[in-house]
């Protein structure tokens, strides 16, 4: 498995306004996901971060919306642009590790939008 | 997509008692991967299932994947407080990378 720290744990935004959250690995990993838990709903992938090039998207997601960045193998950022309440939810950073299936994940940012 | 019909929603158990829970789909799965999430955390991993009829244990938790491969189970057994949290059953999306996920078993159990 993978140590997977994400930051910030939570924040609290006004409407219009954008945050970075980062996700940080403590060994290189293959792939790295972001994906988003609505209140009280399951896990929804939004894209894979690609290790220098652009992400990939998940359909209803868009790079103006959620733009990623993966610079190297262990670290990762998600934005959340132009935010409305509607993009309240907890945003998960995940890792699979070399040929494996299994993803492990960050504890998660718990986003508020006010 | 693929979708997993996870059921059922919620359980609320005395403790001591023990739990099953299932998940379902109409297509085909290579990988079932069962995940506890608990408030203001990210899921853990539990049981990873890769051959279909595979039975798997970590503790008191036993997974099956089962033989058609288009379902599994999860049972825990003599729950303690402590198991409380969401589970969750994933599997490999096919033909994409990433996970997809059912919607959750919410375990309560009641002193």
């Amino acid at each position: 498995s993978a140590v997977i720290s994400q930051k910030p744990s939570r924040d609290i935004c006004q409407r219009g306004t954008s945050l970075t959250i980062q996700c940080q690995v403590d060994s290189q990993v293959t792939m790295m996901f972001w994906y988003r838990q609505q209140p009280g709903q399951s896990l929804t992938l939004i894209a894979t971060a690609n290790q220098g090039s652009e992400a990939t998207y998940e359909s209803g997601f868009v790079i103006d919306k959620f733009p990623i960045s993966r610079p190297n193998l262990t670290f990762s950022t998600l934005t959340v642009s132009n935010m409305s309440p509607e993009d309240s939810s907890i945003y998960l950073c995940s890792v699979v590790t070399g040929g494996h299936t299994e993803a492990f994940f960050g504890q998660g940012t718990r986003l508020t939008v006010v | 997509g693929q979708q997993l019909n996870q059921s059922p929603q919620s359980m609320f158990i005395q403790e001591g008692e023990d739990v099953s829970m299932n998940c379902t789909s109409s297509s085909i799965f290579n990988t079932w991967l069962w995940y506890k999430q608990e408030p203001g955390e990210g899921p853990v991993l539990l049981i990873a299932l890769y051959k279909a009829g595979e039975l798997t244990s970590n503790g008191r938790l036993t997974a099956q994947f089962g033989i058609t491969r288009k379902d599994s189970f999860l049972n825990i057994s003599a729950s303690i407080p402590s198991d409380v949290g969401i589970y969750f059953c994933a599997g490999p999306r096919g033909g994409a990378d990433g996970l997809t996920f059912g919607k959750g078993t919410h375990l309560i159990i009641q002193p």
